[in-house]
């Protein structure tokens, strides 16, 4: 049981480029959600999906795409990255209910020259 | 938008000592969860917490739940080098059931 995994571990990217990151969950989760987490800063909801073919925009979205895949998967798209967009990304699946748990994955660390 | 705000945001202590950290809100949450986060890893789920002035225990963490449910504290006892890490505090209410997360407490504790 590998939980919640993410894809790359690290990248680097340059002004303008596009790179998509991957995120699967093997817990059978309905939700899913992205996070970036800056310094001071704490975790910032990007992007998330409520179940299977939904998605919703969070706290700050601008800049970036997202696809629910399958129920295990739910990608995270940049078309063109900007240096602002450099920061330590979180993939986490939750499955439902009052109160909820969230399961973090081990995070993507992306810098954008 | 529901504000939480986590004080101190840094905190070097020496093994042994007890520390308190806190989380506080003008808004009232249904439930409130605490996560610690070790260095390259993601956020791990301690406590839950959904009553107004429920106290859970973990161990040497000791949570506690406001009355109002606007606030909450965790009392570290007898602090260790291993409780080393970021605590990040996360409420739920105003209808929606996704957290809204604090900015989290980075504790250092030294052998």
């Amino acid at each position: 049981n590998a939980g919640v995994t993410q894809t790359p571990k690290f990248q680097v990217l340059k002004t303008g480029q596009s790179m998509t990151l991957q995120c699967a969950q093997d817990m059978n989760h309905n939700s899913m959600y992205w996070y970036r987490q800056d310094p001071g800063m704490g975790l910032r909801l990007i992007y998330y999906s409520a179940s299977e073919g939904t998605t919703d925009k969070g706290e700050v979205p601008n800049g970036y795409n997202v696809s629910r895949l399958n129920k295990r998967e739910f990608s995270l798209r940049l078309e063109s990255a900007a240096p602002s967009q450099t920061s330590v990304y979180f993939c986490a699946s939750s499955p439902g209910g009052a109160p909820d748990t969230q399961y973090f994955g081990p995070g993507t660390r992306l810098t954008v020259l | 938008t529901q504000l939480l705000e986590q004080s101190p945001q840094f905190l070097s202590i020496q093994e042994g000592e007890n520390l308190t950290v806190y989380c506080n809100s003008s808004s009232v949450f249904s439930s409130l969860q605490w996560y610690r986060q070790e260095p390259g890893e993601g956020p791990v789920l301690l406590v839950t917490v959904v009553t107004g002035g429920e106290v859970k225990k973990l161990k040497r963490l000791t949570f506690q739940f406001g009355d109002a449910r606007k606030d909450s504290s965790l009392h570290i006892t007898a602090a260790q080098p291993g409780d080393t890490g970021l605590y990040l505090c996360a409420g739920v209410g105003g209808g929606s059931y996704i957290p809204t997360f604090g900015r989290g407490t980075s504790l250092i504790v030294h052998p």
